[in-house]
């Protein structure tokens, strides 16, 4: 029982380059979102997926977009990265409504964009 | 404009002692009010929760104190241990949309 996984753990892109980053649950939890954390800013929500087959926009979600493959994969899709980018991207998932049932955390994936 | 406000940025608390820590918010619909603890190199992990038909809210030495009126919530961790040393974000929720505070560095000095 692996909790939520995250690939890649670091990341190095140039402005303008493409990359996805993955995120894998085995909870067999319904709901799935992408936060990004920056200094001083705390965890910001970018996209969350309620259910399987559904997507919504979080507090900043410019700039990316998401698939919810099935249950237990939700990728988050950079097209054009840009150094305002820049910043440690956490996945989380939980059993349905976040504002009902504890968000488990994955390990956050390091993004540079020189 | 940050929904949730948190202060202090950062605290040293001596081993054994009592460590606090604000958060306020603006947005009444919020109804869920979770702490969270975040170790170097890891993810967040939730800590305690409240709800706001409670004031108060003791998990062993952790305790969540609750203010509707002042719209206001706080962390008290008591008997500190260095192992306590880590960043904490309280945040607000309603349905999916989770804000978080900015975070305070807790270290626990021997």
């Amino acid at each position: 029982n692996a909790g939520v996984t995250q690939t890649p753990k670091f990341q190095v892109l140039k402005t303008g380059q493409s990359m996805t980053l993955q995120c894998a649950q085995d909870m067999n939890h319904n709901s799935m979102y992408w936060y990004r954390q920056d200094p001083g800013m705390g965890l910001r929500l970018i996209y969350y997926s309620a259910s399987e087959g559904t997507t919504d926009k979080g507090e900043v979600p410019n700039g990316y977009n998401v698939s919810r493959l099935n249950k237990r994969e939700f990728s988050l899709r950079l097209e054009s990265a840009a150094p305002s980018q820049t910043s440690v991207y956490f996945c989380a998932s939980s059993g349905g409504l976040a504002a009902y049932y504890e968000q488990y955390f994955g390990p956050g994936t390091r993004l540079t964009v020189t | 404009q940050q929904q949730v406000k948190q202060s202090p940025q950062s605290l040293i608390v001596q081993k054994g002692g009592i460590s606090i820590i604000n958060c306020a918010y603006e947005n009444t619909a919020f109804d869920y009010f979770p702490w969270y603890q975040q170790f170097p190199g890891k993810g967040p992990a939730l800590l305690i929760a409240i709800r706001p038909d409670v004031s108060e809210k003791k998990e062993g030495r952790f305790t969540i104190s609750f203010n509707k009126s002042a719209k206001q919530f706080s962390l008290h961790i008591m008997d500190s241990q260095p192992g306590d040393s880590a960043t904490y974000f309280c945040a607000a929720s309603t349905n999916n949309d989770m804000r978080f505070g900015a975070g305070t560095r807790l270290t626990v000095k021997p």
